[in-house]
Formats: structure tokens, C-alpha cells, sequence
């Protein structure tokens, strides 16, 4: 079974860093590309980040570009998003998802860890 | 960027009803494979988010065959037959053809 377990959510203040994890199970991790996806509180989804297999190519959007560093560990099995200089608009629920290997989607998703940016 | 939208913040439906929900790209979703880069999910309190459909009309494994996705070009549907109380969620689509990858604001489904 396909598990997703994110890590490392809390409370933070402007300015300040924070580094997520999400453990992967059930499945070949290195085989897969892999990203995450956050969702501010009462609102829609948005992509953050995207990493290649091999970790080689990572893909953001604008507003997390320079600030926003994903990474993984084939041999543990383990992505992470590094966020530096946080905004009160970074505050969300962050997923880890998995790209499916072939088609373009998102095929399985983690129950989310909470970020939240507060002075 | 592509933006997505879903015009309905929130639809009313009854068990056993139909409904559809739309999203709208602002531009095409085709790409020269001939495939649509629109993907629909689904998001219930308490469970991971589901993909339901990619490709737009494909289903992935295990999703019940009353949820049917259509659509082509810029316009895209998601049917919902017969609705179950289970099928009470937030529903959100996607596009994987250009990055950044975007994703609709969001249809909330409500019992009536």
C-alpha cells in the first residue's frame, strides 16, 4: 500500500526556516517523481514543487521560486522541502504527492502537515 | 500561467441525483500526443486527497464508474451519476500541461 506521511509542520515566525519531510512506503521511491502541494486554510489547491527522480530537476512556480528548496533521499525513501524566508502567506497544509510514473497527475497524496507563519 | 476556472463555488444535489461539475482553462489543454493534460480530484475531511480522473476522461484504479470525465480543447466536465452521500466532497481539477501547474478553485458538493 502506497503510503505518504509528511513531518515537521509548526508554528514559525516571518522571515524565519522550516524543512518538511514526508516518508515514502510502498512503493519503488526512486522510481517516481515526486512533489508537493499546499493549500492555505479555506482555500484551493497550489502546486509547489516538483523533483525529478534522480533529484537532478526540480520545478517551481514564481511564488516560492528562491525562497523554496525540494529535495529527496532515494535510500531513505524520504522527500523534503526546504522553506527559507517564510511569509504570513506561506501559512497552509502542506501534501507530499506522488506523480504517476507515466501519466501527468498526482496519483497519491499524504494527510498533510500544517505550516503556519506568525509572528 | 493557465488559469483554471471552476464557476461553481458550490452545488446542491440530492442521493441519486447527476451532477456536473465544469472547468474552464484559458487556454487548450491538448498537447501533440493528442492527450488533455486535465486531471480531477477529490478532497473529503478526514482522508488523502483522491484522484479521480487524468487524461480527462480516463478513470484511475478502483474510482466508481459514476464519476465520468469529458471534455475537450478548454472545456471540462466532471459527471457525478447517481450520487452517493460518500460522494459529498470538494472537488478540484488540475492542468499538467504547462508549468506552473495549476489547479481550479474548487466545487464543493452539498447535500440538499
Amino acid at each position: 500500500e502506497v503510503q505518504l506521511v509528511e513531518s515537521g509542520g509548526g508554528l514559525v515566525q516571518p522571515g524565519r526556516s522550516l524543512k518538511l519531510s514526508c516518508a515514502a512506503s510502498g512503493f519503488t521511491f526512486s522510481n517516481y517523481y515526486m512533489a508537493w502541494v499546499r493549500q492555505a486554510p479555506k482555500k484551493g489547491l497550489e502546486w509547489v514543487a516538483t523533483i525529478s527522480t534522480s533529484g537532478s530537476r526540480t520545478y517551481y512556480p514564481d511564488s516560492v521560486k528562491g525562497r523554496f528548496t525540494i529535495s529527496r533521499d532515494n535510500a531513505k525513501s524520504s522527500l523534503y522541502l526546504q522553506m527559507n524566508s517564510l511569509k504570513s502567506e506561506d501559512t497552509a497544509t502542506y501534501y507530499c504527492a506522488r506523480h504517476h510514473r507515466y501519466n501527468y497527475y498526482f496519483d497519491y497524496w499524504g494527510q498533510g502537515v500544517m505550516v503556519t507563519v506568525s509572528s | 500561467q493557465i488559469t483554471l476556472t471552476q464557476q461553481a463555488e458550490s452545488l446542491w444535489v440530492s442521493p441519486g441525483e447527476k451532477v456536473s461539475i465544469t472547468c474552464r482553462a484559458s487556454q487548450s489543454l491538448l498537447y501533440t500526443d493528442g492527450k488533455h493534460y486535465l486531471s480531477w480530484y477529490q478532497q473529503r475531511p478526514g482522508q488523502t486527497t483522491k484522484a479521480l480522473i487524468y487524461h480527462a476522461s480516463i478513470r484511475t484504479d478502483g474510482v466508481p464508474t459514476r464519476f465520468i470525465g469529458s471534455g475537450s480543447g478548454t472545456e471540462f466536465t466532471l459527471s457525478i451519476e447517481d450520487v452517493q452521500p460518500e460522494d459529498i466532497a470538494l472537488y478540484y481539477c488540475l492542468q499538467t500541461l504547462k508549468k506552473p501547474y495549476t489547479f481550479g478553485a474548487g466545487t464543493k458538493l452539498e447535500l440538499k
